[in-house]
């Protein structure tokens, strides 16, 4: 099963507003990390936050973690119509059990933003 | 970050067919992934592909129906074998960054299976 679960599914908004997206996820994580997937494209790594964090802030992304409610949030601020793609947060775990320094992803389902001009 | 390229990027196939798709990295990393994304649908990882050993597949994913080649660090394979309309999907490779948590992700190849 899928360990982050976002929502809104989908959010329309006009250019120039902020966007909210959230995230919940089921076990403890290492790091939460938030990407943008333009329609029929790969996806694009947009920001890491630490289990040890709070808050992390990079351009107009702002994202939030609270590992007590195991949720993150992510801002977009003074959204443009660019902005406009699938957004998923994935969790990581370790590759295998033998440790090392790799990590695979677990997606969320996603939230749509569409960004009107 | 680490560029990607995947090939082909999109291909129509008949029913119990085959497909390998190519993956190609422009530096040398050491863990590629390869996920599926069904339409409108969120990533699901198929196996994770560590030069020289074998592929480990996650679960509901078996070697006999998605093999994985991982010749050298920058390149891995995919083959899609005796497909069926399900295997309808966007198969997406990506490669850990140098801190191992992010990935970099291909554009992906879009198969539609007949």
């Amino acid at each position: 099963s899928q360990q982050g679960e976002e929502d809104p599914q989908a959010l329309s908004i006009q250019e120039g507003e902020n966007a909210t997206m959230n995230c919940s996820y089921k076990t403890s994580i290492n790091n939460l990390q938030w990407y943008r997937q333009n329609s029929g494209r790969g996806l694009v790594h947009l920001i890491l936050i630490r289990s040890n964090e709070r808050e992390k802030h990079s351009g107009r992304l702002r994202v939030t973690l609270d590992t007590s409610k195991k949720s993150s949030s992510l801002l977009i601020t003074a959204s443009r119509a660019a902005d406009t793609a699938s957004y998923f947060c994935a969790t990581d775990g370790r590759v295998g059990d033998s440790g090392g320094s790799n990590y695979k992803l677990t997606f969320g389902k996603g939230t749509l933003l569409t960004v009107n001009p | 970050s680490a560029v990607i390229s995947q090939k082909p990027s999109r291909d129509i196939c008949q029913r119990g067919t085959s497909l390998t798709i190519q993956c190609q990295v422009d530096s040398q990393v050491t863990m590629m992934f390869w996920y599926r994304q069904q339409p409108g649908q969120s990533l699901t990882l198929i196996a994770t592909a560590n030069q020289g050993s074998e592929a480990t597949y996650e679960s509901g994913f078996v070697i006999d129906k998605f093999p994985i080649s991982r010749p050298n660090l920058t390149f891995s394979t995919l083959t899609v074998s005796n497909m069926s309309p399900e295997d309808s999907s966007i198969y997406l490779c990506s490669a850990s960054g140098t801190s191992g948590y992010e990935q970099y992700f291909g554009p992906g190849t879009r198969l539609t299976v007949t």
